[in-house]
């Protein structure tokens, strides 16, 4: 079945810093993949997308390219802002589309200090 | 806000009690899925729905859990005869049935079975 691994967390960055989160995945067919956040108190927000190989996601100075030779999806961001502090998940969908049912890695917390 | 509605928010029950959640989802949404989330754990999957039809049940879902989307709009899931282990957060999302279409998710149910 499909499966998502992220690494191990939580990191803790200073405020500027480079982020990497990696993201590895095991799926039949071509499923999308995905980049969700959930900040403090709040419910999960899609991050960024991809559908294809190759294709590259953005959002707020975030991006992560869809690797199928390496099946990797990992999260990067140029300089973090202590507002990046939240749990970031990695996730994909069936092979029905974009829109099925999604499974998720465990989630990675990210503590930005200023 | 994603503009779909959870509720209640929280909700404390003893073991063996029932409990309802409701899930509201973004109005021209036609498919609707409840996930399950544990602490330090992604969301799992538990179900869905195209309009008013149940097209998938996770292996994850017991006999004592059932969920209900009469007309296609609002959905209600049930878990009959609580247990502690059942204590978790229950998410629902909503979508359209392209292919290319995000899930858009609620801020949950937080369920505590003492």
């Amino acid at each position: 079945g499909n499966s998502v691994t992220q690494m191990e967390g939580p990191v803790t960055l200073s405020e500027e810093a480079f982020l990497t989160i990696n993201c590895t995945y095991t799926a039949t067919g071509y499923p999308s993949l995905f980049w969700y956040v959930q900040y403090p108190g709040e419910g999960l927000q899609l991050l960024l997308k991809a559908t294809k190989a190759d294709d590259k996601g953005s959002n707020k100075g975030f991006e992560a390219t869809y690797r199928k030779e390496t099946t990797s999806f990992h999260l990067e961001k140029g300089s973090v802002q202590v507002s990046d502090s939240a749990v970031y998940f990695c996730a994909l969908s069936g092979s029905g589309g974009a829109n099925s049912k999604l499974t998720f890695g465990k989630g990675i917390t990210l503590s930005v200090r200023p | 806000d994603t503009g779909v509605s959870q509720n209640p928010r929280h909700k404390i029950t003893k073991r063996g009690q029932n409990v309802t959640f409701r899930c509201d989802p973004i109005s021209e949404h036609n498919r609707l899925y409840w996930y399950r989330q544990t602490l330090g754990q992604g969301p799992e999957f538990l179900t869905y729905f195209q309009n008013e039809a149940q097209l998938e049940k996770s292996r994850l879902l017991s006999d004592r859990f059932s969920a209900e989307r009469p007309k296609g709009s609002f959905s209600t899931l049930e878990i009959q005869r609580t247990e502690q282990g059942d204590s978790a957060m229950y998410l629902c999302a909503t979508g359209r049935s392209s292919s290319t279409d995000t899930q858009y998710f609620g801020p949950g149910t937080r369920l505590t079975v003492l």
